[in-house]
Order: C-alpha cells, then structure tokens, then sequence
C-alpha cells in the first residue's frame, strides 16, 4: 500500500496519560499535515511541516501537543496530559511540494484517540 | 478570514436523479476549492479541485463542481447518484496568499444519502 499510514488505528487511554500517534505519509510527498476531527464536525489544521521543518502550528495545538518530523520522512504528534476533550479522530495528510498536484492532500485512515 | 460553510447537514436523493451538495467560502486571495469523501471509518479521499481555469471542474466517480466567483460557491454535482454514493462531503478552502498557505479549512461535512 502506497498511501498515508498511520499507526495506531485507535487508542484508548486514561485522563492525564501521554499518547504518540505516527503517521508514514507518501514516499515522495515534502508536506506533511495533521487535522483533528470531533464528531460532527470537518477537520480542523493542526500544524504543517515541509520537509523537517514545522512551518506552521494552529492556536489549537497548546502546550500539551508537539509534533515532530525529524528526517523529514515520517512524523509523530504527541500529546502530553490528555483531557477528555482531546478524544477526536487525528488525522495525517501528506502532498507533493511541486508538479500538477501539489495542492492536493491525501489524507490517512486516522487515529481514533478516546479518552476516558 | 478564510471559512467555508456548507448550510445542508444532510441530503437525500434517490437512486438516478441528479444530486447536489452546497458549499460556500470566504478567502482574502484566490481560493484553491477542493471536494472530499469520508466513508465510515476510513480516512479522506479527494474527489476534485479548482485552481484556476474552466468553472466546471469534473473529478473522481463521476463528481463534478462548478465554481462561481460572484457567488462565492462551490457546488458539487453529479447528474445520476447511485447507493454507493451515501457518505459524508467535505468542501475545503485554501487561500493563494498570505501565512496560511499550507492548511485547509474544512465545511462541517454534509451526510449524503441516496436510497434505492
């Protein structure tokens, strides 16, 4: 399978926790993307890295949230401390930074993080 | 500000006629207007994208959009639906100017249902 993975699919974890989420975006894709979606909702831009370098963060992304991408391949988004209304679906996406489809995200399965 | 609103939560059409669903947006430069599909429990998948050129733009599964500048919309169209179509639609903006170069605003999503 070619296309954005993430990993893992869900997780369930207890108020307070730390969680990691990883996400394998397309080979050749510089820009990688993380949203996160609640239920009833369409997903919300979290921060962008092109290449290894995080261009830009959300004022959604607090204290708690960091994400990293260090070779400019795979990223992580951690959260630290979670609350109960960080339980949201997380979502990567990746795009090529040049060519016909450079505008054009594809997006991962996401990970469904719950928070009891 | 950069915002996209989709004023339908859901749309029910029967099997073979024409469907349509909403989308309006609000950029400061040039909107980048892009259609997703969500099925359950599966990630994003791009259906269509307006950059620039022809208003109609026809993308993925049969889909088509038609941008109108004056009106600010971006409908998406599709002149016989089928039951395979029921998901829920994502209309994302991105604006050609300015900090927020790499995010997507999404719409709230409008549930599509097609009955046989």
């Amino acid at each position: 399978d070619t296309g954005v993975s993430q990993n893992p699919r869900h997780k369930i974890t207890k108020r307070g926790q730390n969680v990691t989420f990883r996400c394998d975006p397309i080979s050749e894709h510089n820009r990688l993307y993380w949203y996160r979606q609640t239920l009833g909702q369409g997903p919300e831009f979290l921060t962008y890295f092109q290449n290894e370098a995080q261009l830009e963060k959300s004022r959604l992304l607090s204290d708690r949230f960091s994400a990293e991408r260090p070779k400019g391949s795979f990223s992580t988004l951690e959260i630290q401390r979670t609350e109960q209304g960080d339980s949201a679906m997380y979502l990567c996406a990746s795009s090529l930074l040049r060519g016909p489809f450079y505008n054009e995200q594809f997006f991962g399965p996401g990970t469904r993080l719950t928070v009891l | 500000a950069q915002s996209v609103a989709q004023p339908e939560d859901q749309v029910n059409v029967a099997e073979g006629n024409p469907l349509t669903v909403k989308c309006t947006y609000s950029v400061s430069g040039n909107p980048y207007l892009f259609w997703y599909v969500q099925y359950p429990n599966r990630g994003l998948q791009f259906l269509l994208k307006y950059i620039t050129g022809d208003n109609l733009v026809k993308g993925s599964y049969g889909f088509e959009a038609e941008f109108n500048k004056s009106q600010t919309s971006f409908h998406l169209k599709k002149p016989s639906a089928l039951v395979s179509d029921s998901a829920l639609y994502f209309c994302a903006v991105r604006d050609d100017r300015g900090s927020t170069l790499g995010r997507l605003y999404f719409g709230r999503g409008t549930q599509l249902t097609v009955w046989p």
